[in-house]
């Protein structure tokens, strides 16, 4: 059965303080992974797409590497504002027409100032 | 700024009663999802339409759900007769595939959710 699994559940960050966000997975024939960022009352925003291992992408603070088995989510010198829930989301079936996105339950990053 | 809309963005029911949820996906997307998000399961897929066709309604129970589009801009979910267990928050979200592939690219785009209470 595929699985996403994201650790730790919920992180505390004191401002500028900088950290790693965990997502594992296991799932047959990765197409790409997601991560995504949920503030409260919100839906999912999309930040970045990730499809083999050894790629990274970057935004601002935030910087997704992808392995065979994990993704990390790094936050560098992390601001007030980036308090949020980050999500993690595989897409599998590859080599299939389909594309549905399964979740992990995310982790709750709170950073204080 | 493209968005998918949905409404309504809260309601409080009564078990027993309809529920109807609508979303309009950004205009020009051919796939559509339907999640819900409680604190116990996180985010659920219940259905998934590409091309307003069901391609995916496992993750849905069958017996009170259904889920349509009747049109290219419009994808519903229904809950008849609703029960408390259903109070949650759903999302749609809409992306685009091409060739009847994927296109991963940009992820898909979530709306903003319905928040539902069933008393």
């Amino acid at each position: 059965e595929d699985q996403v699994t994201q650790s730790p559940e919920a992180l505390r960050l004191q401002e500028g303080e900088s950290s790693s966000l965990n997502c594992s997975y296991t799932v047959s024939g990765l197409r790409g992974l997601f991560w995504y960022r949920q503030d409260p009352g919100k839906g999912p925003e999309f930040l970045f797409t990730l499809y083999s291992a050894g790629e990274e992408k970057e935004k601002e603070r935030l910087k997704a590497t992808l392995t065979k088995k994990e993704s990390f989510l790094h936050i560098t010198a992390p601001k007030p504002e980036d308090s949020a829930t980050y999500l993690c989301a595989v897409v599998a079936d590859r080599g299939s027409t389909l594309g549905r996105l399964y979740f992990g339950r995310g982790t709750q990053l709170t950073v204080w100032p | 700024d493209a968005r998918v809309t949905q409404t309504p963005r809260h309601k409080v029911t009564e078990m027993g009663q309809e529920v109807t949820m609508r979303c309009q996906p950004i205009l020009g997307h051919n796939t559509v999802f339907w999640y819900r998000q409680t604190m116990m399961q996180g985010l659920e897929l219940l259905a998934y339409f590409r091309n307003r066709a069901p391609l995916d309604d496992s993750g849905m129970p069958k017996d009170r759900f259904s889920a349509e589009m009747p049109d290219a801009t419009l994808a519903t979910l229904k809950i008849q007769p609703s029960e408390p267990r259903d109070s949650a928050v759903y999302f749609c979200a809409s992306g685009l595939a091409m060739e009847n592939r994927p296109r991963l690219d940009y992820g898909y785009t979530f709306g903003s959710g319905t928040r539902l209470t069933v008393v």
